[in-house]
């Protein structure tokens, strides 16, 4: 079981509404990804982070920012959230093993955002 | 361009039985192969992994395989279980950056009834 860890699991807000979505990893990792899927369709990378003060977009334009300010903790931040924005939030972390780009991924069990 | 696909969309099948996923991509150039298992209201986790030099590795009762030379990956279940029932996402990186961009698929939703 992976130590990543995402919060909340479940949230329901109205539109407008400032959030954060909570992700921390005990594993030491240094990448970590915010991933966004809607259901039955595939995920997307929205943003990722080599390291502390590392932050990247990913191929999906989001109008979410995030921060690494610490190495185990990454979150994401919706200033003005809309019904749009409603969907499933999975964040993960990596450590390279072995090969070069064999890196493994590890899932956190994902935050569900419904914008009402 | 790079794409992922999966067959069948989705798939019912009884308890202790064997069944195989289809994975088809276009990925170039290709780096590894990934199976993961994704729970409904989980997040993925990995199965297996494979570079172009592995044609096949297990997990247990999961077996994939992997032809590189025809891009084509296959996952296969043996005796089924309840627990089973879940959607596999087969996912490609590529070589073209220091990421290692991953190319995911859709998934095939499995469903085993007992």
């Amino acid at each position: 079981e992976a130590d990543i860890y995402q919060t909340p699991r479940y949230l329901v807000i109205g539109t407008g509404k400032k959030i954060t979505l909570e992700c921390s990893q005990t594993m030491g990792h240094d990448k970590m990804y915010w991933y966004q899927q809607d259901p039955g369709m595939e995920l997307h990378l929205i943003h990722y982070s080599y390291g502390v003060n590392s932050t990247e977009k990913g191929d999906l334009s989001s109008e979410s920012t995030v921060s690494r300010i610490r190495t185990e903790h990454f979150p994401l931040t919706l200033e003005s959230a809309r019904p749009s924005h409603t969907s499933q939030y999975l964040c993960a972390s990596s450590v390279q093993t072995g090969q070069g780009g064999r890196d493994i991924q590890y899932f956190g069990a994902g935050t569900r955002l419904s914008v009402l | 361009k790079n794409q992922v696909e999966q067959s069948p969309q989705s798939l019912i099948i009884l308890e202790g039985k064997n069944c195989t996923l289809q994975c088809n991509y276009t990925v170039s150039p290709f780096s590894n192969l990934r199976w993961y298992k994704q729970d409904t209201g989980r997040g993925p986790v990995s199965l297996t992994i494979m570079t172009f030099s592995e044609n096949t590795k297990s997990n247990g009762r999961y077996t994939a395989t992997l032809d590189a030379d025809t891009k084509q990956s296959s996952l296969h279940i043996t005796a089924s279980q309840l627990s089973d029932s879940a959607s596999y996402i087969c996912v490609v990186s590529d070589r073209g950056s220091t990421l290692g961009r991953l190319y995911f698929g859709r998934g095939t939703q499995l469903t085993v009834w007992p």
